[in-house]
């Protein structure tokens, strides 16, 4: 198995530019998740989704979108880059339920000059 | 909303000695989890342990271990027998039905 897998592992960005990072995993599981990662902030969560179908927002959505079109994969979208989204992001995949363990991705570093 | 508070920006130990990361946090669910992960310098996120809020007996995992105080809601991490592979920043955790919790981390330091 190759576990949660991003791309890709570092970009850098334009300000006003638009990508997707993907994300990956072959475990099957039900809920998949978004984070940044900002110095002194630790983790906060963008975007979740519980199925094929099916995503919520987190605690900071503002710029980014996702879709769940296939149980394996969950993209996020930056429609419009801006300096203050430059961060390292991570992809995590589990089982339904509060008390499985989250499995991470490696990780993208992205800049947004 | 709920929070997760880690107060030691930067911790540090001797190689083989005991040191204890610090963890508080609040909520107003009853039902939760707490975990503690690690991330090295490989940027790769580990977990390390995890709490039921129901379970009185505190989680144990060989080194590690909490002490988990539901009604102080804290949940520290304490690391026996410190080796030079803990060092890493380390982070708690709060999660909820579909909402997770980080604190700021912990750097751990182990001096040989």
């Amino acid at each position: 198995n190759a576990g949660v897998t991003q791309t890709p592992k570092f970009q850098v960005l334009k300000t006003g530019q638009s990508m997707t990072l993907q994300c990956a995993q072959d475990m099957n599981h039900e809920y998949m998740s978004w984070y940044r990662q900002d110095p002194g902030m630790g983790l906060r969560l963008i975007h979740y989704s519980v199925g094929a179908g099916i995503t919520d927002q987190g605690e900071v959505p503002n710029g980014y979108n996702v879709s769940r079109s296939t149980t394996e994969d969950f993209p996020l979208r930056l429609l419009s880059a801006a300096p203050s989204q430059t961060s390292v992001y991570f992809c995590a995949s589990s089982y339904s339920g509060t008390h499985n363990e989250q499995f991470f991705g490696p990780g993208t570093r992205l800049t947004v000059l | 909303a709920q929070t997760v508070t880690q107060s030691q920006p930067e911790m540090s130990v001797q190689e083989a000695e005991t040191v204890t990361l610090s963890c508080t946090y609040d909520t107003s669910e009853s039902d939760y989890y707490l975990f503690w992960y690690k991330q090295p310098p490989s940027r790769q996120m580990i977990l390390v342990i995890r709490q039921e809020a129901y379970k009185q007996q505190n989680a144990t995992e060989n080194r590690f271990s909490v002490n988990f105080q539901k009604a102080a809601k804290s949940f520290s991490l304490k690391i026996s027998d410190s080796q030079l592979g803990d060092a890493a920043m380390y982070f708690c955790a709060y999660r909820s039905d579909n909402d997770m919790r980080f604190g700021a981390g912990t750097r751990l330091t182990v001096k040989p």
